[in-house]
């Protein structure tokens, strides 16, 4: 089964400073790789979601983009980080042969 | 995607069963049910799917209405480590999309 690694766990940045959040999946290759955000008291969003290399579906405008520069690496990025962009960014991976997504632990993001 | 309706919040005694109860009045053919867990400042957790027939693991049952408009997660068994949100989730191709959950308090 697939192992979802993500960095850093917390971080904290200030408002204008530029963001990379790193998720990396062992166990499987060319995975489904899915940016999420969890706003304070909210449900999950689904940012980005990648079917391979440098493919990238937005599923809403934002100040973020996402690169898959790697089979199983997906970043998540920002040139200049908002007070908005603070929250809970999950990463998850879905196994080509399987059904189900697996979730990261998890970067808490508190932009200042 | 189907939209799915929870309770926000319930309680349960620990020890006990917990049943949580998800309607997808919407639903189609070809869409799976899902459950996920998250519990406090950790990402979500897989717990079961199905289509048309109950399902069982070691985590819980998904109980299917022969309609297919609704459904129940149960815990067997609850301990205070199930104190979580349940998200209910109809999945369609690809993407999952998630509601506000129910808040599932076990209590002692």
């Amino acid at each position: 089964s697939q192992t979802i690694h993500q960095w850093p766990a917390t971080l904290v940045q200030p408002v204008g400073s530029p963001l990379s959040l790193e998720c990396t999946v062992e166990g499987t290759s060319n995975p489904n790789l899915y940016w999420y955000r969890q706003a304070a008291g909210r449900g999950l969003q689904l940012l980005f979601y990648s079917v391979g290399i440098g493919q990238i579906s937005s599923e809403v405008p934002q100040n973020l983009s996402a690169s898959r520069p790697q089979d199983r690496q997906f970043i998540l990025s920002s040139k200049k980080l908002l007070l908005s962009d603070s929250g809970f960014y999950l990463c998850a991976c879905r196994a080509s042969a399987q059904e189900t997504q697996y979730f990261g632990p998890g970067t808490r993001l508190l932009v200042l | 995607d189907a939209k799915t309706t929870q309770p926000p919040s319930m309680d349960c005694a620990e020890g006990r069963a917990a049943n949580l109860p998800c309607n997808h009045s919407t639903i189609s053919g070809n869409e799976y049910v899902y459950w996920y867990r998250q519990i406090h400042s950790q990402g979500p957790q897989y717990i079961i799917h199905g289509l048309k027939n109950n399902e069982t693991n070691e985590m819980a049952s998904l109980i299917i209405t022969e309609d297919r408009k609704s459904s129940t997660l149960i815990l067997p068994h609850a301990t205070l480590r199930d104190t979580a949100v349940y998200y209910c989730i109809v999945r369609g191709y690809s993407t999952l999309t998630f509601g506000k959950g129910t808040m599932l308090l076990v209590s002692p």
